[in-house]
């Protein structure tokens, strides 16, 4: 099956630092990936689509110029998010669609962000 | 709005029960449905996925369609304490410009020995 990965699991960072995280499709290629952030006991919530070569779309209410989004292959997408506050903690999902196996998505295993 | 509505629970079954999880959407034209499974601390597996009316069979698991209503179930035959999980409805949506799948809030499942 399609394998998706992330990278980091877990990060810790201060308050006003600005934190990366990668997700990778192992063997696939994704023109595609979606990024989610899950806050406790609550479900996903979708926050973006990342296209391949493209600008990546936005959910309502999520912040462009707070959550940076680059796809610049097809294998990887990057959210970075940019002078994190404490309320930005929480478990981030990346899931990346294979175009050759009709409409389901393959999860990474997630990255939870702390911010101290 | 597209939603997905799901009773958040927990759903507590014995071991060797049927589970059953339901889920209803509001999108009258909705097409692809899917099962998604997700322990805590973990990001979500994919169990299923149904096109059609009808039921849909893979091992103890039977996803069931139902358009008219605009419903989808998921039952678990055998219930084992690993089926303990939080399980996600989701939809797929086809917007103009961009496609997502829609989730549900979920259903915990707690399944006891």
């Amino acid at each position: 099956g399609a394998v998706v990965s992330q990278h980091p699991s877990w990060v810790i960072c201060k308050s006003g630092t600005s934190v990366k995280i990668e997700c990778r499709s192992l063997d696939f290629q994704a023109t595609t990936m979606f990024w989610y952030r899950q806050f406790p006991k609550q479900s996903l919530m979708l926050m973006a689509t990342s296209n391949e070569g493209s600008k990546a779309t936005y959910e309502q209410g999520v912040e462009k110029d707070k959550f940076l989004i680059n796809h610049a292959s097809l294998t990887l997408s990057t959210l970075t998010v940019t002078s994190a506050h404490p309320e930005d903690s929480s478990f981030y999902i990346c899931s990346a669609r294979d175009p050759d196996s009709s409409y389901e998505q393959y999860f990474g295993p997630g990255t939870r962000l702390t911010v101290t | 709005q597209k939603e997905v509505e799901q009773n958040s629970g927990p759903l507590s079954v014995p071991e060797g029960a049927i589970a059953s999880l339901n889920c209803t959407y509001s999108d009258r034209g909705s097409q692809s449905f899917f099962w998604y499974r997700q322990y805590s601390g973990k990001s979500p597996e994919l169990i299923m996925f149904i096109y059609s009316n009808g039921d849909k069979e893979d091992g103890r698991f039977t996803a069931q369609l139902n358009k008219a209503s605009q419903y989808v179930s998921l039952l678990i035959r055998d219930s084992q304490p690993s089926d303990s999980a939080t399980y996600l409805c989701a939809v797929f949506d086809r917007g103009d410009s961009s496609y997502k799948l829609i989730f549900g809030s979920g259903t915990r499942l707690l399944v006891r020995p």
